[in-house]
């Protein structure tokens, strides 16, 4: 199984921050993974597929870069809208695999 | 508009039974792959099985294989989860979600139900 290791697990900024969060996997995944964003009580919401493909309707200031096993997603400058728990997950592999969430609160 | 709804969660005792089904509309679901992914409380997103868009490949992850059954009725737009000798750590809530592009393989999950909580406990 591939495992996916995200960091931070938690993640404090302000307003208008640059924000970066890893994903690493334990396996070469080529580029066959995707960001979610997630807030509470809510379902999970695709950012980004791909690595590095801004899904439709997602604002510019969400991107992802990366490939085989280190993986980065960023926020450009943070918005208080943007407050959310944040998934990567691969799809390289059976059984398809989540990072375990890098919650981003506001400072 | 794409819609998912879950239905079926509940209470229920260890050993028990439950079926999950998800109501899809605002796309032709028989052309798209679906996938069951849960999220016990407080914790992160599991993916716990996926079905093509016809039956050609159903897959399940190791916590679940021979308890838990995926199917679809393409004629009514259906999805469903039926869950045996239910366990105490299948406490979560369950979202049904859609593949991005049809006739592909699970990959990529751009909509999603609300979910359905199903509670494991005596």
């Amino acid at each position: 199984d591939i495992q996916m290791t995200q960091s931070p697990s938690s993640l404090s900024a302000s307003v208008g921050d640059r924000v970066t969060i890893t994903c690493q996997a334990s396996h070469d995944i080529s580029n066959y993974l995707n960001w979610y964003q997630q807030k509470p009580g809510k379902a999970p919401n695709l950012l980004i597929y791909d690595a590095s493909n801004l899904e439709t309707g997602v604002p510019s200031r969400f991107s992802g870069s990366g490939s085989g096993t280190d993986f980065t997603f960023t926020i450009s400058s943070l918005q208080p809208e943007d407050i959310a728990t944040y998934y990567c997950q691969q799809y390289d592999n059976l059984p398809r695999s989540f990072g375990q969430g890098t919650k981003l609160e506001i400072k | 508009e794409v819609q998912l709804v879950e239905s079926g969660g509940g209470l229920v005792k260890p050993g028990g039974s439950l079926r999950l089904s998800c109501a899809a509309s605002g796309f032709t679901f028989s052309s798209y792959s679906m996938t069951w992914v849960r999220q016990a409380p407080g914790k992160g997103l599991e993916w716990v099985s996926s079905i093509s868009s016809t039956y050609s490949y159903i897959y399940y992850a190791d916590s679940v294989k021979g308890r838990f059954t995926i199917s679809r009725d393409n004629a009514k737009n259906s999805l469903y989860l039926q869950m045996n000798s239910l366990r105490a750590e299948d406490t979560a809530v369950y979202f049904c979600a859609r593949d991005r592009a049809a006739f592909s393989a699970a990959k990529t999950f751009d909509y999603w139900g609300q979910g359905t909580l199903v509670t494991v406990s005596s």
